[in-house]
């Protein structure tokens, strides 16, 4: 699997969108883009994944640069309840060698 | 509601009792998979399963075993041989299918005195 780099922190004040930036510069040609966010005492919780395309549900939008070099996680209307560890992963199949790295620890301002 | 159940959430043990923690799902899903997290790190993974009565080590394997007698149950061993074995501990499942996204418990959180 190829790795990832986040910014270990980032703010980002209520109500406002927060955008988590992950690079991916050696991401190979069948890999897919996830994130998954985990609070604190809990388990991991899928948010999104793409491959090339943006995409968005209801939950957040995940947008793919051309290159497929980096990506970015949209929040688009930050709670308090979005404060969480947010980590992206790039893997091509079943996820059984999947691992996590540190992630970004997003803080939402009230 | 489908979804992972890992038990207990808090665990207290001795050092050098083996220890087993369960986790169940009820998702259906084939593939199965137990991972470690120590404070402040990522998630590292022990074991996988892809299949009933099939495992295979992930990159921390050492002083842990697991069988998978059933679809619905991976319970991980913590053996006396595990050098470090406090830590907080998800299982996690999923289709087994290409990229299906991992659905995790919330965790058991062990700690040996």
């Amino acid at each position: 699997d190829a790795k990832t780099t986040q910014p270990p922190s980032m703010d980002c004040a209520e109500g406002r969108a927060a955008n988590l930036p992950c690079n991916h510069s050696t991401i190979s040609g069948n890999e897919y883009v996830y994130w998954y966010r985990q609070i604190h005492s809990q388990g991991p919780q899928y948010i999104i994944h793409g491959l090339k395309n943006n995409e968005t549900n209801e939950m957040a939008s995940l947008i793919i640069t051309e290159d497929r070099k980096s990506s970015t996680l949209i929040l688009p209307h930050a709670t308090l309840r979005d404060t969480a560890v947010y980590y992206c992963i790039v893997t091509n199949f079943g996820n059984e060698k999947l691992t996590f790295g540190t992630g970004t620890r997003l803080t939402i301002i009230p | 509601d489908g979804g992972i159940t890992q038990s207990p959430k808090y665990l207290f043990r001795k050092e050098g009792q083996n220890v087993t923690l369960s986790c169940e799902q009820n998702l259906n899903h084939d593939a199965m998979y137990w991972y470690r997290q120590d404070p402040g790190q990522g998630l590292r993974l022990i074991y996988y399963s892809q299949i009933v009565n099939d495992f295979q080590k992930g990159d921390i394997a050492e002083g842990y075993s697991v069988s998978r007698e059933k679809k619905e149950s991976f319970p991980l061993t913590v053996t006396s041989a595990q050098k470090n074995p406090t830590a907080f501990y998800l299982c996690a499942s999923n289709s087994g299918r290409y990229n299906s996204p991992l659905h995790f418990g919330n965790g058991t959180r062990l700690t040996v005195t």
